[in-house]
């Protein structure tokens, strides 16, 4: 079955940059969404078709996708970015959501 | 601006059924540009698609294929609702139940509205 692959956590300073990788078997003919989710909180959508914000979503927040590999980019990370983030994309008619990233600024 | 909130039991006993309620406010379930979900997670764990519903296409319904012979989505179109069947449950059900929009994107759908979700314990 069709898998998503993610480093259980990422560590960056204050105003560096943060990138968050998302890897599966031919990741890159598909399109990722990305989801931002707070302690306590419920996910909110960041990214979607490999690099689109939405509405409400800052310019920091960027996202590419080839290979096998999708990445969520933050520039000029911010304290309150910190969370969890998931990728997710479509295996045919089926949702899969990678295990998540613990995204720790500090 | 749309809103969805979940609702049910909080506390389900083992092999028997859990059933949660999504309430649609600002959008109709009848839309022909969204898909109607849900998703669980369990306490400090990933998130996990259980499947949706698109009321629009005859309630077309797809499955997560894990959970596919326990599962069900349904519409009620007249309160604007949309609702999760899970039988036989057992512990490794407890979790917080998600209902979420699905976007109809002309390349790839997304989960652009999120409820606050609602915990649901499987215990004796």
């Amino acid at each position: 079955s069709f898998e998503l692959t993610q480093p259980p956590s990422v560590s960056v300073s204050p105003g560096q940059t943060a990138s968050i990788a998302c890897s599966g078997d031919k990741l890159g003919s598909k399109y990722i969404s990305w989801y931002r989710q707070k302690p306590g909180q419920s996910p909110v959508l960041v990214i979607y078709e490999d690099n689109t914000r939405p509405s409400g979503i800052p310019e920091r927040f960027s996202g590419s996708n080839s290979g096998n590999t999708a990445t969520l980019t933050i520039s000029g990370t911010q304290t309150l970015d910190e969370a969890d983030y998931f990728c997710q994309a479509w295996d045919r008619t089926t949702a899969v959501f990678g295990g998540g990233t613990k995204l720790t600024v500090l | 601006q749309v809103q969805l909130q979940e609702s049910g039991p909080g506390l389900v006993k083992p092999s028997q059924t859990l059933s949660l309620t999504c309430t649609v406010s600002g959008d109709s379930v009848t839309s022909a540009t969204h898909y109607w979900s849900w998703i669980r997670q369990p306490a400090g764990k990933g998130l996990e698609w259980i499947g949706r519903l698109h009321v629009y296409t005859s309630e077309r319904t797809e499955y997560n294929p894990s959970l596919k012979s326990r599962v069900s989505i349904s519409a009620d179109t007249s309160n604007n609702k949309f609702s999760l069947t899970v039988t036989s449950v057992t512990a490794a059900d407890t979790a917080v139940y998600y209902c979420a929009r699905v976007r109809v994107s002309g390349t790839e759908d997304y989960m652009d509205v999120w409820g606050k979700g609602t915990t649901v314990t499987v215990s004796s």
